[in-house]
């Protein structure tokens, strides 16, 4: 596809469970970024991966929260015994190749912790 | 601390007039400007941006001014059209960050 692809769109839960969100970056793209939004707050950063580098986690909120890149593309963000002020709107980004670059954004996954 | 601030949560603005979103910094390390727009479902869009080295870029209907003394940018769209309507989101970055930092955003409502 030619944009970023994030799955599910949907993701209800129940406080305690673990959570995969996945993120298809632009093909090409270096960097890869994940952000969340929660209700009635701006984009809240949390993780940057460029290319081989070490991956930037200073946004992560906790250490239950992790993502890994494999390959230089594909990224899973997961969430480990989730919390109800974990419930967000989950947004991953790409850029050719990051810093100064206009980000473009995946639709986002919704995760509601019940 | 938010070092970006939209002091605005709602603007609503009849179709044909001018509509100007506004965003304040306090990091001074600041110097490249971006906006952008959200639609319900859907991910940000950008939108235009700004180099600090400059007080004004246009980009048809929309103009985005800097005032670096201020650390105040604003966002005029020109005329408004109903299709405008949409979250604005106004970021920032410097040249050692590699992430942007993001406003909490204006809901902008184009009245028809």
């Amino acid at each position: 596809g030619a944009g970023v692809s994030q799955s599910p769109s949907n993701k209800v839960t129940e406080k305690g469970k673990d959570v995969e969100l996945r993120c298809d970056p632009i093909s090409g793209h270096t960097a890869l970024y994940w952000y969340r939004q929660s209700l009635g707050q701006g984009l809240e950063f949390l993780i940057y991966f460029q290319g081989n580098s070490a991956p930037d986690k200073s946004g992560l909120p906790s250490d239950r929260f992790s993502a890994e890149r494999t390959g230089g593309s594909v990224s899973t963000l997961t969430i480990q015994r989730t919390q109800q002020e974990d419930s967000a709107v989950y947004l991953c980004a790409s850029s050719p190749t990051g810093g100064y670059e206009k980000l473009f954004f995946g639709s986002g996954t919704q995760l509601s912790v019940l | 601390d938010q070092q970006v601030k939209q002091n605005s949560p709602s603007l609503s603005v009849q179709e044909g007039r001018i509509s100007i979103l506004n965003c304040d910094y306090t990091n001074s390390m600041f110097d490249y400007f971006l906006w952008y727009k959200k639609y319900p479902a859907e991910g940000p869009t950008f939108l235009i941006s700004i180099s600090s080295i400059k007080d004004k870029n246009e980009d048809g209907r929309f103009t985005v001014f800097l005032n670096k003394s201020a650390k105040h940018l604003s966002l005029h769209i020109v005329p408004s059209q109903p299709g405008d309507s949409a979250v604005y989101f106004c970021a920032a970055t410097s040249g050692s960050a590699r992430q942007l930092t993001f406003g909490s955003g204006t809901q902008l409502t184009v009245l028809p």
